[in-house]
């Protein structure tokens, strides 16, 4: 069975900082994964997807890479804006329409 | 383009009482999925629809929830008789998911913030 971890569960840093979010998962055979932000109320919002072929994927001050053999991903975001806090779930879709979510990591940058 | 529709976006409720909770999809999606939310948690699936037809409802509590999706569009999710626990988040997804296994992006609406009394 296909289990998500996200680490930290929550992490605070001053406005600037370089930062690094965690997530792993327990099976490899998958054929993506996603990284959402979710506002407080909000639903989710896609922000980096990456295929199981591709090693990473980049988008503005975010940069998202996978090491599928060790079960690993990590979120990168460069010079943390008070605008970036919010909750940033990972979530690794298994094929047939199974797509499993980490319980997030909730950030909150400080001004 | 218009992104997935949900109302209400938040929902009081006592409890013993029922509710009930609509989702448009972006048009052109054929796969509609409704998610639970817990307090610090991720979405889990409750019930995924192919058109009109829920193709995984293993994880929807039969006896007390209920969706459907008419038509293939919009779909509706119930709770009758809603219990203290049942307190979260409902979110709807959609993907167009045009024989590709299963492998789409997924696309969130707002969600319906659910609170029973």
């Amino acid at each position: 069975k296909q289990e998500v971890t996200q680490i930290p569960a929550a992490l605070s840093v001053p406005e600037g900082e370089n930062l690094v979010l965690n997530c792993s998962f327990t099976d490899s055979a998958i054929y993506n994964l996603q990284w959402f932000r979710q506002d407080p109320g909000k639903g989710l919002t896609s922000l980096l997807l990456i295929q199981s072929s591709q090693r990473e994927q980049t988008s503005g001050r975010l940069n998202a890479s996978l090491d599928k053999s060790s079960g690993r991903s990590t979120l990168y975001i460069a010079a943390s804006q008070p605008g970036d806090s919010a909750t940033y779930l990972c979530a690794v879709n298994t094929g047939g329409f199974k797509t499993i979510f980490g319980a997030g990591t909730r950030l909150f940058v400080k001004a | 383009e218009a992104g997935v529709v949900q109302s209400p976006r938040y929902k009081i409720i006592e409890k013993k009482q029922p509710v009930a909770f609509w989702c448009n999809p972006i048009s052109g999606h054929n796969t509609l999925y409704w998610y639970l939310q817990n307090l610090g948690q991720g979405p889990e699936l409750l019930i995924r629809y192919e058109n009109e037809e829920a193709v995984d409802d293993s994880q929807l509590p039969k006896d007390r929830f209920s969706a459907e999706r008419l038509k293939g569009v919009d779909s509706t999710l119930k709770i009758q008789p809603a219990e203290l626990g049942d307190s979260a988040v409902y979110l709807c997804a959609s993907s167009l998911e045009a024989g590709s296994g299963g492998t789409d992006t997924q696309y969130f609406g707002p969600g319906t913030r659910l609170t029973v009394l």
